[in-house]
């Protein structure tokens, strides 16, 4: 089954502690994307990659990291949360048509 | 349009009507534009993806249209079911050359269906 998985799906931190969402895609797409979802803000991309070792800021980095050492992983990296990054999750893949997200990670930061 | 707006922001229709919303984009630069729908709780599933001027796809009771000169697409529902029920987005990519993967969403519109 074509799928995009993302862990964990639920988080609960405190700011300052160093946290990984991990993504995982297995239709062999070269583009993923991560975003975040906020009230009234709508999706707002944070990082994407158009494949192996490139990748490239969205509208909102400030405060993240990615990599994208092999084409199904791509995992998004907070060096040191604080709580204005509480918020919805999703991971995205595309290849040449539909994107698809992951089911999605709530983070709080407290 | 700097940004891609949709509208209305919320929707309240009777099951059996049939509705529509608005995209609207910049047309500068176009390459793509997506629908997707959203359920509470769900990830957004991808709906349509169109690109040329005229465009024009169906699934369903759902189809979409595409002009890419003004900077406008309309989703349609036929017969809306309480099953519609649901956020509809929309996204643009831009045509940046190699970078046409970023995707810039509007806000959503926000679909009802009572039965």
């Amino acid at each position: 089954e074509a799928q995009v998985t993302q862990n964990p799906r639920y988080l609960i931190t405190v700011t300052g502690k160093k946290l990984t969402v991990t993504c995982s895609q297995n239709m062999n797409h070269e583009y993923m994307s991560w975003y975040r979802q906020d009230p009234g803000l709508g999706l707002r991309q944070i990082y994407y990659s158009m494949n192996v070792e490139v990748t490239d800021k969205g509208d909102v980095p400030e405060g993240y990291k990615v990599s994208r050492k092999e084409k199904r992983n791509f995992p998004l990296i907070l060096e040191s949360p604080s709580p204005n990054q509480t918020s919805l999750y999703f991971c995205a893949s595309r290849g040449m048509g539909e994107q698809y997200f992951g089911p999605g990670t709530r983070l709080t930061v407290t | 349009i700097l940004n891609v707006e949709q509208s209305p922001q919320s929707l309240h229709v009777q099951e059996g009507d049939s509705t529509n919303f608005t995209c609207s984009f910049p047309s500068s630069n176009f390459y793509a534009l997506h629908w997707y729908r959203w359920e509470t709780a769900k990830s957004p599933e991808a709906l349509f993806v169109m690109t040329l001027n005229g465009d024009e796809k169906k699934k369903g009771r759902i189809s979409a249209t595409l002009n890419t000169k003004e900077g406008y697409s309309y989703l349609y529902i036929k017969g809306s079911q309480p099953e519609d029920s649901a956020t509809y987005l929309c996204a643009r990519t831009k045509n940046y050359g190699g970078a046409t993967n970023k995707l810039i969403f509007g806000t959503g519109t926000l679909l009802a269906v009572q039965p």
